[in-house]
């Protein structure tokens, strides 16, 4: 069965710092996964997104996500954290092949960002 | 402009009564779904559709209804038989793998 497991349910940093937000998924298939953001009352935007291309994956809004097969993992940077980041953020993953194309969403992580 | 509509975004009803959100999208897109978000638990699939007059129960349908008539749109009703529909509805379409969102309905049922 798949599943994803975001680790930490809520990140503070400061502004101008890092931002690091974890996720673990499991599949037996070759996934595809996504990483969301919904900002207070809206819908969810598309950030990036990995499809068994370059396991590097460059977002919007200065975001990035590594592939990592061996960790299963599929964290969330951004180098340096803008108060305009604050938001809900959400790792999801999809089997390829999928006759529906159902996602599998983490349970999300909400990012603060101090000034 | 291309996009994904829900209408309204907010909406209180009495509890025992029927209520349907309206979702309608402009992008063509063959499939569409509903999902209800709770805080803390992320967003949950009710139903989807992946072409006109047929859908599917996703996760969690008990006490929610659709209708998929025309490519457009995919209201969902949430009928009294829903026992906590008091949640972030979330209507959403696609092609391939993305999904594309629309705003949200927040529904209140007191």
């Amino acid at each position: 069965a798949q599943s994803v497991t975001q680790l930490d349910s809520h990140v503070s940093v400061s502004e101008g710092t890092p931002v690091l937000l974890r996720c673990n998924y499991s599949s037996s298939y070759s996934p595809s996964l996504f990483w969301y953001v919904q900002h207070p009352n809206k819908g969810l935007q598309l950030l990036l997104k990995y499809t068994s291309a370059a396991t590097l994956v460059k977002g919007i809004n200065g975001f990035e996500a590594e592939f990592k097969k061996s960790e299963t993992s599929f964290h969330l940077t951004k180098p340096s954290a803008h108060m305009s980041d604050a938001a809900e953020y959400f790792c999801v993953v999809i089997v390829n092949g999928g006759s529906q194309g159902n996602l599998i969403f983490g349970k999300g992580t909400k990012l603060s960002v101090k000034p | 402009d291309g996009g994904i509509t829900q209408s309204p975004k907010y909406l209180f009803r009495k509890e025992g009564q029927n209520v349907t959100l309206s979702c309608e999208q402009n992008l063509n897109h063959d499939a569409m779904y509903w999902y209800r978000q709770d805080p803390g638990q992320g967003l949950r699939l009710i139903y989807y559709s992946q072409i006109v007059n047929d859908f599917q129960k996703g996760d969690i349908a008990e006490g929610y209804s659709v209708s998929r008539e025309k490519k457009e749109s995919f209201p969902l009703t949430v009928t009294s038989a829903q026992k906590n529909p008091t949640a972030f509805y979330l209507c959403a379409s696609s092609i391939g793998l993305e999904q594309y969102f629309g705003p949200g309905t927040r529904l209140t049922v007191t």
